[in-house]
C-alpha cells in the first residue's frame, strides 16, 4: 500500500488563497480518484471534492482540486479564505479496495 | 434527506467486545455499499471496513482483520460492525460512510457520513 502525506498545518488571512498538498508515496497519484474531507472540531468529516476535482453540491466554487503526476501529488484550493473554513482536512485515495487517508492537514485562518 | 445515526458505543475493557450500528434513511440502503471509518482522539481517520450492496464483498483493514466483523440488514436499513478482542488502541469515534457507487461498483469514498459513536477501549 502506498501513503498519502500531508503537510501538517497550513495557515491564511481572510480573503487569500492557500493549498493543501496531498503527495502520493509510490505509484502515480492518477491511478485512482482522490478525494478532499473537511472536518470541524467536534463535526464529522463531510466531502469538500471528490474524483480529483469535483465539488458536491453545495460546495463554494472557493474550493477546487487538482493532480499533478509531476511531483505526484494532489492538492486542494480554498480561495477567498473565510473564517468558516478553519478546519482540518483529509486527502483519501484507495489501493486494493482499502481506503487510503492522508494525515490531515491543520487550516487556521488568521 | 440522506442520514447515517451511529449507535452502541460505550466503555469497553480490554479483550472485550461491543457491537455497533448505524441505521441509514432518506435512500434506498440497499443500492449502495457501505463503509466504517473511525478517528483515534485527536488523530486523523483510518479506514476500518466495507461492505458490498448484497454483502458479496467485504473487505477489512490489516489492523482489525479476523477481530472485527461488518455485516449489514437490508430489510431494516442498518449497518453493523461486531468488534471483537478489542485492544486499547481501537479506542475512537466510529463513523459510517456511505459509498456513493451503485449497481455493486464501489466507488471507493463517502459521500454522506453519520455523527460517529465512541468507543473507549480501557480498564
Amino acid at each position: 500500500n502506498f501513503m498519502l502525506t500531508q503537510p501538517h498545518s497550513v495557515s491564511g488571512s481572510p480573503g487569500k488563497t492557500v493549498t493543501i498538498s496531498c503527495t502520493r508515496s509510490s505509484g502515480s497519484i492518477a491511478s485512482n480518484y482522490v478525494q478532499w474531507y473537511q472536518q470541524r472540531p467536534g463535526s464529522s468529516p463531510t466531502s469538500v471534492i471528490y474524483e480529483d476535482n469535483q465539488r458536491p453540491s453545495g460546495v463554494p466554487d472557493r474550493f477546487s482540486g487538482s493532480i499533478d503526476s509531476s511531483s505526484n501529488s494532489a492538492s486542494l484550493t480554498i480561495s477567498g479564505l473565510k473564517t468558516d473554513d478553519e478546519a482540518d482536512y483529509y486527502c483519501q485515495s484507495y489501493d486494493s479496495n482499502n481506503w487510503v487517508f492522508g494525515g490531515g492537514t491543520k487550516l487556521t485562518v488568521l | 434527506e440522506v442520514q447515517l445515526v451511529e449507535s452502541g458505543g460505550g466503555l469497553v475493557k480490554p479483550g472485550g467486545s461491543l457491537r455497533v450500528s448505524c441505521a441509514a434513511s432518506g435512500f434506498t440502503f440497499s443500492s449502495y455499499p457501505m463503509n466504517w471509518v473511525r478517528q483515534a482522539p485527536g488523530k486523523g481517520l483510518e479506514w476500518v471496513a466495507s461492505i458490498s450492496p448484497r454483502s458479496s464483498y467485504i473487505y477489512y483493514a490489516d489492523s482489525v482483520k479476523g477481530r472485527f466483523t461488518i455485516s449489514r440488514d437490508n430489510a431494516k436499513n442498518s449497518l453493523y460492525l461486531q468488534m471483537n478482542s478489542l485492544r486499547a488502541e481501537d479506542t475512537a469515534v466510529y463513523y459510517c460512510a456511505r459509498d456513493p457507487g451503485k449497481g455493486g461498483y464501489n466507488y471507493y469514498y463517502g459521500d454522506y457520513w453519520g455523527q460517529g459513536t465512541l468507543v473507549p477501549v480501557s480498564s
